[in-house]
């Protein structure tokens, strides 16, 4: 099956600091979705995003859909940023079914 | 006027009762979806529908039995509850599935942490 992994599995940041986050994926794929899930569990849409680059005020994403990756860009990190990021993709052979990468754990420090 | 909702929020119940979590979406999507989030933070999609059929299940138990009695509507029924059934459990909807398109963006509900005593 599809393999999703995120890197780093966690990481800690002082407020004001940039970061990449990175996904890797294992075969072609339809769709490609960044979340963030708050510290009270909520799921948000970052983007969608299954090739080329978005920017959304401090966050970007861009998906190299040849190269089998995907990169979340976090500018001037803000304590609210904190949470776990992740990473879902959706193979091209498999319509439907998204499968989660295990999560990137930001913690962003005042 | 939430997108996604789910109820209950929290469910405490003892082994081997039966239970139901409801999940209702107004933004007009044709397809739902059940995932479950355990302890360690992994999601995982359990089922979808696309306009009330089945189109995905993940070798979840058959004690594990989603209803879709519209297109709005996804429910989920629990029977026989194990320890191991303990998570978070996550609605979410898109306009269609398959293929790309915008149209395949997931929202998601705020989830039901479901604990078994």
């Amino acid at each position: 099956g599809i393999q999703v992994e995120q890197s780093p599995p966690d990481l800690i940041l002082q407020e004001g600091a940039n970061s990449t986050l990175r996904c890797n994926f294992s075969d072609s794929v339809n769709n490609l979705q960044w979340f963030h899930q708050n510290p009270w569990g909520q799921l948000i849409n970052l983007f969608y995003i299954p090739s080329g680059t978005k920017q959304n005020g401090r966050l970007s994403a861009t998906t190299v859909a040849t190269e089998r990756y995907s990169l979340l860009y976090i500018s001037s990190s803000q304590t609210t940023d904190s949470g776990v990021y992740f990473c879902a993709v959706e193979l091209n052979t498999n319509a439907g079914k998204s499968t989660f990468g295990d999560g990137t754990t930001l913690t962003v420090k005042p | 006027d939430t997108a996604v909702s789910q109820t209950p929020k929290y469910l405490v119940t003892q082994m081997g009762n039966d239970k139901s979590i409801k999940c209702e979406q107004n933004l007009g999507h044709d397809t739902m979806y059940w995932y479950k989030q355990d302890s360690k933070k992994f999601l995982k999609i359990m089922f979808s529908y696309n306009n009330k059929e089945l189109i995905i299940n993940e070798t979840v138990p058959n004690r594990f039995s989603p209803k879709s009695p519209d297109k709005a509507h996804l429910n989920l029924h629990i029977n026989s509850l194990e320890l191991g059934d303990s998570a978070v459990y996550f609605c979410a909807s898109s306009q269609d599935y398959g293929g790309i398109s915008a149209y395949n963006e997931q929202f998601f509900g705020p989830g039901t942490r479901l604990t078994v005593l």
